[in-house]
C-alpha cells in the first residue's frame, strides 16, 4: 500500500489566494483527519470524517477554512482567502475506524507558505 | 482545561545512551495516551498506545509507562541510535474523543 498520499508537498502562494490541499487515504480506511502543525502551536486537529461525513470540525480556525470528502478515497482542505498566519504544515491521516484507539497513519504533509 | 505538557523541550544524548521523556496531562475523562515519533519533514508515526488499565507497553527499544493516578507518562528509549533523532509527541484522548497534543520533545542523538 502506498500509504496516505498528499498533494502538493509544497505550496507557496500570495495572501488572498485560494489554496486547495488534497489527500488520498489508505484504501479501506473509514476515518480521515486533517491536522495543522506549526512551531508555535504544535500539532492541531482541524477536522475529521468518518465514512465521508464530517464528525468534528471544532478545530477549523475560521470560515476561511473548509474541508470536503466527496468519496472514500479523496478529501480536500481549502483555504479562501489565505493569510500569512495560515503558513504551516498540513497533515492528512487515516485510520481503519473512528475509535481513538485505532492507529492513525499520517501522510507526508503539505508545507504551505503564504506570502 | 485539558492540557498535555511534555518535558524536556529538547534533549541531546550520545549514541548508545538511554533517555526518558516525560508527559503530564490533565485530560479528563481519560481514554488513552499515545506516543508518536516524528522525523524531520515527515508525518508522525505511532509508537505505543495505552489505555487506563495499562501501565507499561514496549515497542522494541521504546518503553512507555502510564500512571493514571498521577496523570503522568514516560517514554524510555534504550540504547539510543542515530535514527532515534526526532520529535516525540504525546497525545491524550478524552473519552468523548477529543485529542489533546503535547508540544513535543526534540531528541538529538550524537555519534
Amino acid at each position: 500500500d502506498a500509504g496516505v498520499i498528499q498533494s502538493p508537498r509544497h505550496e507557496v502562494t500570495e495572501m488572498g489566494q485560494e489554496v486547495t490541499l488534497r489527500c488520498k487515504p489508505i484504501s479501506g480506511h473509514n476515518s480521515l483527519f486533517w491536522y495543522r502543525q506549526t512551531m508555535m502551536r504544535g500539532l492541531e486537529l482541524l477536522i475529521y470524517f468518518n465514512n465521508n461525513v464530517p464528525i468534528d470540525d471544532s478545530g477549523m480556525p475560521e470560515d476561511r477554512f473548509s474541508a470536503k470528502m466527496p468519496n472514500a478515497s479523496f478529501s480536500t482542505l481549502k483555504i479562501q482567502p489565505s493569510e500569512p498566519r495560515d503558513s504551516a504544515v498540513y497533515f492528512c491521516a487515516s485510520s481503519f475506524a473512528q475509535a481513538s484507539t485505532d492507529t492513525q497513519y499520517f501522510g507526508p504533509g503539505t508545507r504551505l507558505t503564504v506570502l | 482545561k485539558n492540557q498535555v505538557e511534555q518535558s524536556p523541550q529538547s534533549l541531546i544524548i550520545l549514541e548508545g545512551k538511554n533517555c526518558t521523556l516525560q508527559c503530564n496531562y490533565t485530560v479528563s475523562p481519560f481514554s488513552n495516551l499515545r506516543w508518536y515519533k516524528q522525523d524531520t519533514g515527515r508525518g508522525p508515526v505511532s509508537l505505543t498506545i495505552m489505555t487506563f488499565s495499562e501501565n507499561t507497553k514496549s515497542n522494541g527499544r521504546y518503553t512507555a509507562t502510564l500512571d493514571a493516578d498521577t496523570k503522568q507518562s514516560s517514554l524510555h528509549i534504550t540504547a539510543s541510535q542515530l535514527s532515534d533523532s526526532a520529535s516525540y509527541i504525546c497525545v491524550v484522548s478524552a473519552s468523548y474523543g477529543k485529542l489533546t497534543f503535547g508540544q513535543g520533545t526534540i531528541l538529538t542523538v550524537h555519534p
